[in-house]
């Protein structure tokens, strides 16, 4: 599987700045992903990174509030942007080489927004 | 109905039990499935893909039953090692590419 950093690994932020949270791989990749935990709670998908376009977001999720790029295939950056402490959550990036199969995860980013 | 439910747990049990999950699904056209490992504060890691016709890794063995649209998870001989949280996740297929479904999780600790 494919080895994944993913930085910062955690981060305390006022409200009202953004945060940019980094994926690197270290092979190409098919597929990346951007996910968010919320404590006890299950993963949520909150944009496919696609490679030289937009992102494809999920219901509830705009690009907006969580700008994504995508630069090439082994890079990918989430900016959670003009934080309020609702935005406190592990943030999480994963890759896979096919669509709908097998997703591997990076280390994912605690946030806490005061 | 949720996409994917699970029991919560925690499920408390001594070295060398056997425990089971189930989890149950609410899309009839989901194509893949599997079984991924949470240890606190650290990232979700496959634990094992689940396959239509069962399949067995060590210890582990996953069951699918598409008919009632659930998969089960079987711990045999538990390591204390293996307290973890278990994520059942099933990619919801018709067309949706990539789109995994986690289950909340099942929480389990062994106890020496």
């Amino acid at each position: 599987s494919a080895v994944i950093s993913q930085k910062p690994s955690r981060d305390i932020c006022q409200r009202g700045t953004s945060l940019t949270i980094q994926c690197q791989v270290d092979s190409q990749v098919t597929m990346m992903f951007w996910y968010r935990q919320q404590p006890g709670q299950s993963l949520t998908l909150i944009a496919t990174a696609n490679q030289g376009s937009e992102a494809t977001y999920e219901s509830g999720f705009v690009i907006d509030k969580f700008p994504i790029s995508r630069p090439n295939l082994t890079f990918s950056t989430l900016t959670v942007s003009n934080m309020s402490p609702e935005d406190s959550s592990i943030y999480l990036c994963s890759v896979a080489e096919d669509p709908g199969n097998i997703q591997y995860f990076g280390a994912g980013t605690r946030l806490s927004v005061l | 109905r949720k996409e994917v439910e699970q029991d919560p747990g925690p499920f408390n049990v001594p070295e060398g039990a056997t425990v089971a999950f189930n989890c149950t699904y609410s899309n009839s056209a989901s194509q893949s499935f599997f079984w991924y490992r949470q240890d606190c504060r650290k990232e979700p890691k496959l634990l094992m893909s689940v396959y239509s016709s069962g399949n067995e890794d060590g210890r582990f063995t996953a069951q699918l039953n598409r008919a009632s649209q659930y998969i089960s998870l079987l711990i045999r001989d538990s390591k204390l090692s293996d307290s973890a949280t278990y994520l059942c996740v099933v990619n919801m297929g018709g067309g949706s590419q990539g789109n995994l479904i986690f289950g909340k999780g099942t929480k389990l600790s062994v106890k020496p």
